[in-house]
């Protein structure tokens, strides 16, 4: 089955500073990769997608790129506020299959 | 439109014993997953099922079971719980289609003791 893996697990960037996490899929099939973000005591929330026909796509502060050969996919934040102080969660998933299989999260902290 | 209702919220059971949680998921979405969130370890998928049908399953012991009702509502039962069975238990719903968002409960926070 699938498996991803996520990097950092934890991550503390400056205020105004980039922040960038990434995640490794196994599954040459996979074709939908969404990044949630939870805060603390919230419920997780998509953030961005992206699906294997294109290999970036921007919103605003945040991006993501994703490299079908390496299957690797990455989450790019600028400029950083702290508001973006959460954990963020990668997944992976194929056309089809409505299992989401998750990274192990990122807890990024924004210092002011 | 209501966004996904889980409960209860908190729960307090004791070694041994069952417990049942549900899942109320936004109208109109016919898929529903569980997922298992304990600190470090992430997300793990649990089951999905659409229109009363499981689709998929996690690797989880056979303790854990769930179902779907014919308004897409659904249940997760684990039995003979165990101290490892405590968690946040989140539940998703997804409007039908390929590649869809899925939106999440609030979880139920299971405590075993």
């Amino acid at each position: 089955g699938e498996n991803v893996e996520q990097h950092p697990s934890t991550l503390s960037v400056q205020e105004g500073d980039s922040a960038v996490i990434k995640c490794t899929y196994s599954d040459s099939a996979s074709n939908y990769f969404p990044w949630y973000k939870q805060e603390l005591g919230k419920r997780p929330q998509l953030i961005i997608d992206i699906r294997s026909n294109v290999g970036e796509k921007k919103d605003q502060r945040i991006a993501v790129t994703l490299n079908k050969t390496a299957k690797h996919f990455s989450l790019h934040i600028t400029e950083t506020q702290p508001e973006d102080s959460a954990v963020y969660f990668c997944a992976a998933t194929a056309f089809g299959n409505e299992k989401l299989t998750f990274g192990t999260g990122t807890r990024l902290t924004i210092i002011p | 439109k209501a966004g996904v209702t889980q409960t209860p919220r908190y729960l307090i059971k004791t070694r041994g014993q069952q417990v049942t949680l549900s899942c109320s998921p936004i109208s109109g979405h016919r898929s529903v997953s569980w997922y298992q969130q304990t600190p470090g370890q992430g997300l793990q998928f649990l089951f999905e099922y659409f229109s009363e049908t499981q689709r998929n399953k996690g690797n989880f012991p056979g303790r854990f079971s769930g179902r779907q009702f014919s308004n897409s509502r659904s249940e997760m039962n684990v039995s003979t719980l165990e101290l490892g069975d405590s968690a946040l238990y989140l539940c998703a719903s997804r409007p039908t289609g390929p590649n869809t968002e899925a939106f999440f409960g609030q979880g139920t926070r299971l405590t075993v003791v």
